[in-house]
């Protein structure tokens, strides 16, 4: 079955750190991958997407067939990257499964 | 552009009762997925429409079904309210290709 998870909930860094955000999916087929973002009082939207290769706001990920993994880093956090991070795997035309999110806290 | 609007915004209903929920795409945009937000589960995958037919299905029951108009607007329809149906249903939708989907605001609904 397609799995996305997530297995940190919280994250804490601090601004000017670096940050990694895990995320490992389950999926027998050839995967897209996105990283979505919520801001606080904001809708949930795009981060980034594996096929693109291109790096949003400091963010890039990099996607690791051999460890399906796709994971967020950034080398310097900032202040402005506290959010909610959902990783998220399509197939089926737009049949998303979503992982649980982890809650970035970045400190000054 | 005008983005994803969604209607009601908040809506409070009784176990048992039935509720409607309202998804306006994109202009353009023909694919419509809604999903369920909530803090035990995360966001699950409800359905998803593309030209007014269901292309997808997650694994909710019969209770919750949808519908899509010829104008790509969505309805979200829960029969038979239950307490653990409170949540945030968002909508959002894309091109329908391999586009970015884009997300509505939401409708918080509590079930009392």
């Amino acid at each position: 079955a397609q799995r996305v998870t997530q297995p940190e909930k919280l994250l804490s860094v601090f601004k000017g750190a670096p940050v990694e955000l895990k995320c490992n999916y389950s999926y027998s087929g050839s995967p897209e991958l996105f990283w979505y973002v919520q801001y606080s009082r904001q809708r949930l939207q795009l981060l980034l997407r594996h096929i693109s290769r291109e790096s949003i706001k400091g963010f890039t990920a990099d996607l690791n067939k051999g460890e399906t993994s796709f994971h967020l880093k950034k080398p310097f956090a900032q202040e402005e990257d506290s959010a909610m991070y959902y990783c998220a795997l399509r197939y089926n035309n737009n049949d998303m499964r979503f992982g649980a999110g982890t809650r970035l806290t970045v400190k000054p | 552009k005008a983005g994803v609007t969604q209607t009601p915004r908040y809506l409070i209903k009784t176990r048992g009762q039935q509720v409607t929920l309202s998804c306006s795409p994109i202009s353009g945009h023909r694919s419509v997925s809604w999903y369920q937000q909530t803090p035990g589960q995360g966001l699950q995958f409800l359905f998803e429409y593309f030209s007014e037919t269901q292309r997808n299905k997650g694994n909710f029951p019969g209770r919750f079904s949808g519908r899509q108009f010829s104008n790509s607007r969505s309805e979200m329809n829960v029969s038979t309210l239950e307490l653990g149906d409170s949540a945030l249903y968002l909508c959002a939708s894309s091109s329908g290709g391999d586009g970015e989907q884009y997300f509505g605001p939401g409708t918080r609904l509590t079930v009392t």
